[in-house]
């Protein structure tokens, strides 16, 4: 089993903030790396598939990067709004097999 | 368009019992992937089926867990003899995939809770 961490594991910050967590995986074996939104009752939500080492992704107030070579991908959210409250998921798809592997999640709240 | 579709959204059953989850994908998906989510983790991964066959299923932690995809669209996984310890949410996500790895994204549906009393 391929670890994924995410840190950290929840979140409280202001409407207004900005804030950043961390995806890490394996630096052997990169295919691909995905973030997922799942907010409360709904549906796990893609935001960004990244193939890339050094790839940028940006989505409205929303960004990730990627490093494949030191295993780590960062997302940032800027200007929070209570709508991003949310549980952030990344998911390592390895270069062998057809299994992803998903971190435990970064929890969100943005308070009003 | 319509998105992933599971059913039932919670099921309840007694230990022992025999229960199964569907899974709707979005129409022209080929790729589609199971997932047990248990509290506190990270989705994990069951099963994946690449049109009708069940391309991997390293990830069915026994033989009491089984899926089936026949016509290459609707999936149902099958749980014999449920314990206490399959209680979980049961995710479905199906996403296109072309050729032998893919970096397309998942569509996820809104899950079943499964609780084994």
């Amino acid at each position: 089993i391929l670890n994924v961490e995410q840190s950290p594991q929840s979140l409280h910050v202001q409407e207004g903030d900005s804030t950043n967590f961390t995806c890490s995986f394996p630096s052997s074996n990169f295919y691909a790396l995905h973030w997922y939104r799942w907010e409360t009752a709904k549906s796990p939500e893609a935001l960004f598939v990244m193939t890339l080492n050094g790839d940028e992704k940006k989505k409205g107030r929303i960004s990730a990067t990627l490093n494949t070579k030191e295993g780590y991908s960062y997302l940032y959210i800027k200007g929070s709004q209570p709508e991003d409250s949310a549980t952030y998921l990344c998911a390592f798809g390895p270069n062998t097999g057809n299994q992803f592997y998903f971190g435990t999640g970064t929890s969100l709240t943005v308070i009003p | 368009g319509a998105g992933v579709s599971q059913t039932p959204s919670n099921k309840v059953t007694e230990k022992g019992k025999y229960v199964e989850l569907r899974c709707d994908p979005i129409s022209g998906h080929t790729a589609l992937y199971w997932y047990r989510q248990s509290l506190g983790q990270g989705p994990e991964f069951l099963i994946y089926f690449q049109g009708t066959g069940a391309a991997d299923d390293s990830g069915l932690p026994n033989d009491r867990f089984f899926a089936v995809r026949p016509e290459g669209s609707v999936s149902t996984l099958k749980i014999q003899r449920t314990e206490r310890g399959d209680s979980a949410v049961y995710l479905c996500a199906s996403s296109l995939r072309l050729g032998e790895r893919s970096s397309y994204e998942q569509y996820f549906g809104p899950g079943t809770r499964l609780t084994v009393t």
